[in-house]
């Protein structure tokens, strides 16, 4: 089936630690996103991709970074400068990056907890 | 400024009875409106769009959603409410006079469906 594949689901970390979460999509999607979700909150948005080898810095991408080597790959690091990393991650897919009307395809999400 | 609002973190329904959710934003453009349904340690589903046309926009699992221009409003609804779709749902609008295309999200309602 297609879709969005995040891992892994759950993921610890000790403080100066910089882990990297995966993000894999067969959708053939041009755009990728990572999202963070707080209690609370709304997403906010770490970084997008509308096509390969290129990114954009979201709202909040200081501590995090990025790559976009394939189409289908979206990986993210968190790097020991993000101040405050432990939070849900959503990786999300839409056909084309510009399209106002496009709806996301979100991943199951990763669960980071820094210990 | 672009913003959307959620104005009630919790809603609680009895089965069988419609259901409400309540979403009104603020853009400076066209506003191309989305609602996503997100249950527990999941990522998030979509449920519907407006883009133009109908105001009675109708979705997944029997969801429906009004939008009202004068109003600013896009609120999602349900004739007869199920258990099942106690979960926490989000509505999300992009600006069409925004050239980053990105989507801005409310802080999510939690609706709880009780037997």
């Amino acid at each position: 089936d297609g879709g969005i594949t995040q891992s892994p689901k759950y993921l610890f970390r000790k403080e100066g630690q910089n882990v990297t979460l995966s993000c894999e999509q067969n959708l053939n999607h041009d755009a990728m996103y990572w999202y963070r979700q707080d209690p609370g909150q709304g997403l906010r948005l770490i970084y997008y991709s509308q096509i390969v080898n290129d990114f954009q810095k979201g709202d909040i991408a200081e501590g995090y970074s990025v790559s976009r080597e394939k189409k289908e790959s979206f990986p993210l690091t968190v790097t020991s400068a993000q101040k405050n990393p432990t939070a849900f991650y959503l990786c999300a897919s839409s056909i084309v990056a510009g399209a106002l009307d496009g709806e996301l395809f979100f991943g199951e999400g990763s669960r980071l907890t820094v210990l | 400024a672009q913003s959307v609002a959620q104005p009630e973190d919790q809603v609680n329904v009895a089965e069988g009875n419609p259901l409400t959710v309540k979403c009104t934003y603020s853009v400076s453009g066209n506003p191309y409106l989305f609602w996503y349904v997100q249950y527990p340690n999941r990522g998030l589903q979509f449920l519907l769009k407006y883009i133009t046309g109908d105001n009675l926009v109708k979705g997944s699992y029997g969801f429906e959603a009004e939008f009202n221009k004068s109003q600013t409003s896009f609120h999602l609804k349900k004739p007869s409410a199920l258990v099942s779709d106690s979960a926490l749902y989000f509505c999300a609008v992009r600006d069409s006079s925004d050239s980053n295309y990105q989507l801005i999200w409310g802080a999510g309602t939690k609706l709880i469906i009780k037997p």
